[in-house]
């Protein structure tokens, strides 16, 4: 297994430009994680899918950002426009549930995002 | 609030010191917490659990839930500990809530 896949791993874009990053979560994991790393707020936990469905998104910043999870193999975080503060590390994790104990969450290599 | 700090962004210590990483939570229910840790160039990966009590790359953390902290500490590091260390608080429904991060520097 590949592990949890993000694409692309760098994206250079202009300010008020759409930017959609893309996440493919380890087969049979059932929740799928977004997260913005950066060096003055670590990492923050922006949105959370369970079985496709959004869990909480009150991590996301703005409106400009919106995520989605069309099925199990597949999840894409959007900013637009975008602004040279979304300038960041972007990851996904996934993970699996059960027995009411936390499983480890598996990160992808990350999207470093640069807005100018 | 359910909060995690990590006092210190950067601790640097001579390979073969003892090393102790700082993490403090705040949370009204029973916390379960995390290390992870990203070494160079690779991806951000579960280190330890404490609710599994195990020593992991020589590794270990306790739970004080008196001084609600979960500190990192290896009575002797190496150079291939230098990483950044990540403390997390399972806040429910499998949402983890990260410190800002420790980044370990061991230096020979």
């Amino acid at each position: 297994d590949a592990g949890v896949i993000q694409s692309p791993r760098h994206e250079v874009t202009e300010m008020g430009q759409e930017v959609t990053l893309r996440c493919k979560p380890i087969s049979g994991h059932d929740y799928l994680f977004w997260y913005r790393q950066t060096m003055m707020r670590g990492l923050e936990l922006l949105i959370y899918f369970n079985n496709n469905v959004p869990i909480d998104d009150s991590g996301m910043p703005e409106d400009r950002f919106s995520a989605k999870m069309p099925n199990a193999s597949f999840s894409t975080l959007k900013i637009q426009p975008s602004e040279p503060r979304d300038s960041a590390v972007y990851f996904c994790a996934s993970s699996l549930t059960g027995g009411g104990i936390s499983y480890e969450q598996y990160f992808g290599p990350g999207t470093r995002l640069t807005v100018t | 609030a359910q909060r995690v700090t990590q006092p210190e962004k950067l601790l640097s210590v001579f390979k073969g010191a003892p090393v102790e990483l700082k993490c403090n939570y705040s949370y009204s229910g029973s916390p379960e917490l995390f290390w992870y840790v990203q070494y160079s160039r690779q991806r951000l990966q579960l280190l330890l659990r404490h609710i599994s009590r195990e020593s992991i790359k020589g590794f270990t953390a306790d739970l004080n839930k008196g001084e609600t902290s979960f500190h990192l500490k290896k009575p002797f590091a190496q150079e291939e500990d230098s990483a950044m260390y990540y403390c997390a608080l399972n806040t429910g429904f499998q949402k983890l809530v990260f410190g800002t991060g420790t980044r370990l520097l061991v230096s020979p």
